[in-house]
């Protein structure tokens, strides 16, 4: 099973506006990352968050990491028509060898001029 | 500079036969990852080297699907006898060491089993 789940599946919005995508997981983290893949195109690591923090920016992106919760969320400011991706979550465990990726099955951003 | 490259970018093939997918990591990456990625779903991990050695084969779903890497460089994907529920965007990705925390990834291969 997998051990991130975004939420939601898909999201349709506007140029302009702001993006909100969640991801919940299972087991305890060394670190969180989003990744954006674009159609036909490999994945992008956009951001990582480590479990001992709480916020972190990035341009037009903030991540959240609630440990407690075991959520984070990707807040994607002032939209632009470029952004429309799918957005992974992905989990670094701590019992993991090497740090591979456990991933969720993403969000589909959709952003209409 | 160069990222992951991957070959083919897509393959077409019939139930039973063989393919082999490649990976060309970043220089200097000693670790190496392949990924598995079906229509509409997340990524399943399949493997890790770290150098020329694979520490961790958990992710690997059958006895067909087999992976070396040589020269702590360019590693192959083997899968036997496809099965179309093979069909799926393989991703591989390298990172610097095992310490490291960003894997890049290259662009997939695409291997549809007809």
């Amino acid at each position: 099973s997998q051990q991130g789940e975004e939420d939601p599946q898909a999201l349709s919005i506007q140029e302009g506006e702001n993006a909100t995508m969640n991801c919940s997981y299972k087991t305890s983290i060394n670190n969180l990352q989003w990744y954006r893949q674009n159609s036909g195109r490999g994945l992008v690591h956009l951001i990582l968050i480590r479990s001992n923090e709480r916020e972190k920016h990035s341009g037009r992106l903030r991540v959240t990491l609630d440990t407690s919760k075991k959520s984070s969320s990707l807040l994607i400011t002032a939209s632009r028509a470029a952004d429309t991706a799918s957005y992974f979550c992905a989990t670094e465990g701590l019992s993991n060898a090497g740090n591979m990726l456990t991933f969720g099955g993403g969000t589909r951003l959709m952003v209409k001029p | 500079g160069a990222g992951v490259s991957q070959s083919p970018s897509n393959k077409v093939t019939e139930k039973g036969k063989d393919v082999e997918l490649r990976c060309d990591p970043i220089s200097g990456h000693t670790a190496l990852y392949w990924y598995r990625q079906r229509l509409g779903q997340g990524l399943e991990f399949l493997i890790y080297f770290q150098g020329n050695s694979a520490p961790d084969k958990s992710g690997l779903p059958s006895d067909r699907f087999s992976a070396e890497r040589t020269g702590e460089s360019v590693s192959t994907l083997t899968i036997q006898r496809t099965q179309q529920e093979d069909s799926a965007v393989y991703l591989c990705a390298s990172s610097r060491d095992r310490s490291t925390d960003t894997q890049y990834f290259g662009p997939g291969t695409r291997l549809t089993v007809l």
